[in-house]
């Protein structure tokens, strides 16, 4: 089975920009994750989605949103970027929506706010 | 909220020796994972655990899953110079939503 894929795995953005980044789970998982690697916070859950509903969500500002399309693949979208938001951003897929299914995750985007 | 304290923050290894790192944390999960995360890629799963007292082995790896739920540790014996990298412990909770610990640095003594 091929594994999650992120695109674009390199991305380079202005402060008040906006960027959509891109996650394709792994074949039949439905669950999508979100997470924000920073060197000084370490990864940091974004939010959920299962079935195309949003299932939970982190402490991030309004400006962080997501959606999951019917083929489970699903977007994430951030808004006036600020410096800040300079992080490897992570998705992760899972079979089902529980607190017991593993989490296999993607490379990552490297998103860079200059 | 949740928090996991995981050490040491970081080693040095020797090729052969045995490594241990553990996490704790104030809350109680479902599930603890543990991930290895190379530069410039995503977090690779080794280990899941999913009973309380569970102890699990993938090849050099064991860890276990406290009996109180709270804590995990995890031992790779005989190491080699591949180890090297970023280890996470990771708790699981509400649906897949993951608290991860710090990380602990995994480097080769020259």
């Amino acid at each position: 089975k091929a594994g999650v894929t992120q695109t674009p795995r390199y991305l380079i953005k202005t402060r008040g920009q906006q960027v959509t980044l891109s996650c394709s789970p792994i074949s039949g998982h439905r669950s999508v994750s979100w997470y924000q690697q920073t060197p000084g916070q370490g990864l940091q859950f974004l939010f959920e989605y299962f079935s195309e509903t949003q299932r939970n969500k982190g402490n991030f500002p309004g400006r962080f949103s997501g959606r999951q399309f019917s083929n489970s693949r699903s977007e994430m979208n951030v808004s006036t970027l600020e410096l800040g938001d300079s992080a490897l951003y992570l998705c992760a897929s899972s079979p089902q929506y529980s607190g017991t299914a593993k989490q296999f995750f993607g490379p990552g985007t490297r998103l860079t706010v200059l | 909220g949740q928090q996991l304290n995981q050490s040491p923050q970081s080693m040095f290894i020797q090729e052969g020796e045995d490594v241990s790192m553990n996490c704790t944390s104030s809350s109680i999960f479902n599930t603890w994972l543990w991930y290895k995360q190379d530069p410039g890629e995503g977090p690779v799963l080794l280990i899941a655990l999913y009973k309380a007292g569970e102890l699990t082995s993938n090849g050099r790896l064991t860890a276990q899953f406290g009996i109180t739920r709270k804590d995990s540790f995890l031992n790779i014996s005989a190491s080699i110079p591949s180890d090297v990298g970023i280890y996470f412990c990771a708790g699981q909770l509400d649906g897949n939503k993951l608290v991860f610990g710090a990380g602990t640095i995994l480097r080769v003594k020259s």
